[in-house]
């Protein structure tokens, strides 16, 4: 059974850092893409940016490059996503999500606020 | 940057009736296309990839039909688990983007 399971809820002050993760099992972890999806409070779905852990190519969202790094570990099958300086724009619910036909797998979520 | 636009915002229907949403591409994205189904606290779920193929485990009351640049989701019979947000989703080029959702609730 595929699976992907999301890192708990954080709580963090503005200009923190902070990285948060997402464990995949189940399937070959190097052979999809793996991206991550934020959902601001009350609004719709916004790509961030993927990675393909066979070979590390990362692509981001222009909204979203500069502002966030994603990585994977593909010897522990774990993909993560990390600011260097959070905001308090950055509270949201935040998804890792597989893509193979379609983005057929979503972990649970993490959410993140930041407050001060 | 394709622009995925969705209509309605809003979908009031009544249960056991159809529901038709629409999403359109700013440009032609063949058949990379997929509807998400999102209730309130969960993750999206896939419900339609390749524009028309369902996912596994979807009801065949879901259907989806388009190519290039317009897209059509159809719930032939909604049932009370159907009432929910709807999001179209390019996977042409990337940036894959997500459309702004509709909401389909209960008249």
């Amino acid at each position: 059974e595929v699976q992907l399971v999301q890192s708990g809820a954080e709580v963090k002050k503005p200009g923190e850092s902070l990285k948060i993760s997402c464990k995949g099992s189940g399937y070959s972890f190097t052979s999809y893409w793996i991206g991550w999806v934020r959902q601001m409070p009350g609004k719709g779905l916004e790509w961030m940016g993927i990675i393909y852990p066979g070979d590390s190519d990362t692509r981001y969202s222009p909204s979203f490059q500069g502002q966030v790094t994603i990585s994977a570990d593909k010897s522990i099958s774990t993909a993560y996503l990390q600011w260097s300086s959070l905001k308090a724009s950055d509270t949201a619910m935040y998804y890792c999500a597989r893509h193979g036909l379609g983005t057929d797998y979503w972990g649970q979520g993490t959410l993140v606020t930041v407050s001060s | 940057e394709i622009v995925m636009t969705q209509s309605p915002a809003t979908l009031s229907v009544s249960p056991g009736e159809r529901a038709t949403l629409s999403c359109r591409a700013s440009q032609s994205i063949s058949s990379n296309f997929a509807w998400y189904q999102q209730k309130p606290g969960q993750a999206p779920r896939l419900l339609i990839y390749g524009a028309s193929t369902r996912a596994t485990g979807i009801p065949a009351r879901f259907s989806g039909s388009g190519s290039g640049t317009e897209f059509t989701l159809t719930i032939s019979t909604l049932q009370s688990e159907d009432f929910a947000v709807y999001y179209c989703q390019h996977y042409s080029n990337w940036p894959w983007t997500f459309g702004q959702g509709t909401q389909v609730d209960i008249k």
